[in-house]
Parts: structure tokens; C-alpha cells; sequence
């Protein structure tokens, strides 16, 4: 079964500022199935990357995601006051999530 | 409007059994899998398992298999996660979700059924 880490754990940031967020897996992945999902405290899950790059509906181009193989990325290029959130990556709907990365108003 | 709509929040006793249900709509039910998030108090995600409603394939997370019973009914586009046997362990949100096949991903995502289980 892959693991996928997430990290840092929480990354504290002004808006305005750049994020950047990794999620790395313990094996090769396809990156045709490497998710991004945001959460806010008290919502569901949102989808905002899918196939390791592409937007998924309706989310801002400040939204970006790169990386092949084990190391993948999240970039959010400036934080605005609702970003603020935890992020979990995933590879393909049938496997586990990473751990998360709160991304939190320094 | 494409949505999955959850069951009401739960109270129940360690023992008892419980049955939480997802209701799709807007969309054909028996052409995604659906699949089912644990997400403990103050914690990330859970993967369970998944379910695709027009032939019943259910696939289990190993931590799951056996604790839990997915199943669906496609005449009422509703897919299910069941308990025989509760514990205070369960204590969590639920969540379904739609899983697009070509991304990989889920893209519709149910407003979670909180279970509490407490004696």
C-alpha cells in the first residue's frame, strides 16, 4: 500500500505570501491520479487538483499543482484570507490520504 | 444540481448496530463508485472503501474490512455504511463521496453524518 507524507505538518503565513505544500509518496504514482483537497473547519472536503495539475471546477488560478514519480506539489501563489485551511493529497480515489498540512494566519 | 445528501447526525450506544445512508441525485447513481471517508475528531482523513452501485463491486481499506458493510440500492440511488457493532472508537464524521474514475479523484462530496458513540 502506498503512504503518502504530507509536510510541513502546519505552515504559518501572512496573506499574501506564498504557499508551498509537498506531499511525497512511498512509491512511484501515477501523477494522472495525484488529488489535492482543501478542507475548512466544520465543511466537507473540496476537490481542487486532480491529475496532479489540472483545476478541478471553479478553482482560482492562484491554485497550482506540479511533481511526478514520489514528489508532488502544491502551490497556492497568494494566500488570501480563505485559503487558510488543511490540505490532504491523495493517489486515486481507492487509496489513502496523506496526513495534512493546516495552513494556518501567522 | 449534482449532490450527495447524508443521513442525520447519530447517537448511539457501544453494541448497538447503526445503517447511515447517501443519497445521490442530479446524476446517474449506478455510473460512479461512491466512496466512504472517516474523519475522527480533530483528525485527516480516512479512506474505508468504495462502492459502485451498478453491480454492488465494494472494495475495503484494509483497516476497515470487517469493522463496516458498504453496500447500495440503486432503484433509490442511495449507498450505505453499516455497523453490527459499535464501539466508542467510531466516534466520528462520515463522509460519502464521488469518485470520477478518469481523475482519479472525488469530486462531489456528501455534508458528512456525524456518529457518536457513547454509553
Amino acid at each position: 500500500e502506498i503512504v503518502l507524507t504530507q509536510s510541513p505538518g502546519t505552515l504559518s503565513l501572512s496573506p499574501g505570501e506564498r504557499a508551498t505544500l509537498s506531499c511525497r509518496a512511498s512509491q512511484s504514482v501515477s501523477s494522472s491520479y495525484l488529488a489535492w483537497y482543501q478542507q475548512k473547519p466544520g465543511q466537507a472536503p473540496r476537490l481542487l487538483i486532480y491529475g496532479a495539475s489540472s483545476r478541478a471546477t471553479g478553482i482560482p488560478d492562484r491554485f497550482s499543482g506540479s511533481g511526478s514519480g514520489t514528489d508532488f506539489t502544491l502551490t497556492i501563489s497568494r494566500l488570501e484570507p480563505e485559503d487558510f485551511a488543511v490540505y490532504y493529497c491523495q493517489q486515486y480515489g481507492s487509496s489513502p490520504f496523506g496526513g495534512g498540512t493546516k495552513v494556518e494566519i501567522k | 444540481e449534482v449532490q450527495l445528501v447524508q443521513s442525520g447526525a447519530e447517537v448511539k450506544k457501544p453494541g448497538e448496530s447503526l445503517k447511515i445512508s447517501c443519497k445521490g441525485s442530479g446524476y446517474s447513481f449506478t455510473s460512479y463508485w461512491i466512496g466512504w471517508v472517516r474523519q475522527m475528531p480533530g483528525k485527516g482523513l480516512e479512506w474505508m472503501g468504495i462502492i459502485y452501485p451498478g453491480d454492488s463491486d465494494t472494495r475495503y481499506s484494509p483497516s476497515f474490512q470487517g469493522q463496516v458493510t458498504i453496500s447500495a440500492d440503486k432503484s433509490i440511488s442511495t449507498a450505505y455504511l453499516q455497523w453490527s457493532s459499535l464501539k466508542a472508537s467510531d466516534t466520528a464524521m462520515y463522509y460519502c463521496a464521488r469518485l470520477i474514475p478518469y481523475l482519479g479523484a472525488f469530486d462531489i462530496w456528501g455534508q458528512g453524518t456525524m456518529v457518536t458513540v457513547s454509553s
